[in-house]
């Protein structure tokens, strides 16, 4: 089956350093990534569409010069939370859309203090 | 715009059945999904609907109506391991997987 693998799976920084979360599909090629955000006890806000090889699509609300996403190939996306600061605190999880529908990574948990 | 609505919580007894509803409003409808999260995991796929009428899979179902905008989830023998968020999903003409709020089911013995 479809596995993405999404690195780390929690990370703690200080409030204005950047954090990069990596999201992978193993076995599959993935020509769409969606990212998402998840605060305690809320559902999944879809932040951004990433396609391979162009630029991110943000939601709105979403600041693109604050959440950079990379898809620079078919199995790779990167998020990188910029200038982090404690309300950026949240769990973030990826998905890839495949042959096999849509798959999620194991999520990332982001403490920024 | 899209609108998707669910309870926020419910609970229910073990071996018991609990159906979660979710209605929609949505431009572009291409099918609607139904996943279970358990806290700090990833979401995991239950079930997908596309047309009308209800889709069994074990003790898992999941109800369809397109002119209603309307859908639920029936789980049947509920076991504690049940306990979980419930997520469904709308899936727009634009491809993406939008979710509604979520409802925390609690299944108590």
């Amino acid at each position: 089956g479809a596995v993405v693998s999404q690195h780390p799976s929690w990370v703690i920084c200080k409030s204005g350093t950047s954090v990069k979360i990596e999201c992978r599909s193993l076995d599959f090629q993935a020509t769409t990534m969606f990212w998402y955000r998840q605060f305690p006890k809320q559902s999944l806000m879809l932040m951004a569409t990433s396609n391979e090889g162009s630029k991110a699509t943000y939601e709105q609300g979403v600041e693109k010069d604050k959440f950079l996403i990379n898809h620079a190939s078919l199995t790779l996306s990167t998020l990188t939370v910029t200038s982090a600061h404690p309300e950026d605190s949240s769990f973030y999880i990826c998905s890839a859309r495949g042959n096999y529908g849509y798959t999620f990574g194991s999520g990332t948990r982001l403490t920024v203090v | 715009g899209q609108n998707i609505d669910q309870p926020t919580e419910m609970t229910a007894t073990e071996g018991a059945i609990v159906q979660i509803n979710c209605t929609y409003q949505t431009s572009g409808f291409n099918g609607l999904f139904w996943y279970q999260q358990h806290a700090g995991e990833a979401p995991t796929f239950l079930s997908y609907n596309v047309l009308d009428g209800l889709e069994e899979k074990g003790r898992f179902s999941s109800f369809l109506s397109r002119s209603k905008g309307y859908s639920y989830l029936l789980l049947k023998e509920l076991q504690m391991k049940d306990s979980a968020s419930y997520l469904c999903a709308d899936y727009n003409q634009g491809g993406k997987l939008i979710f509604g709020q979520g409802t925390e089911l609690s299944v108590k013995p």
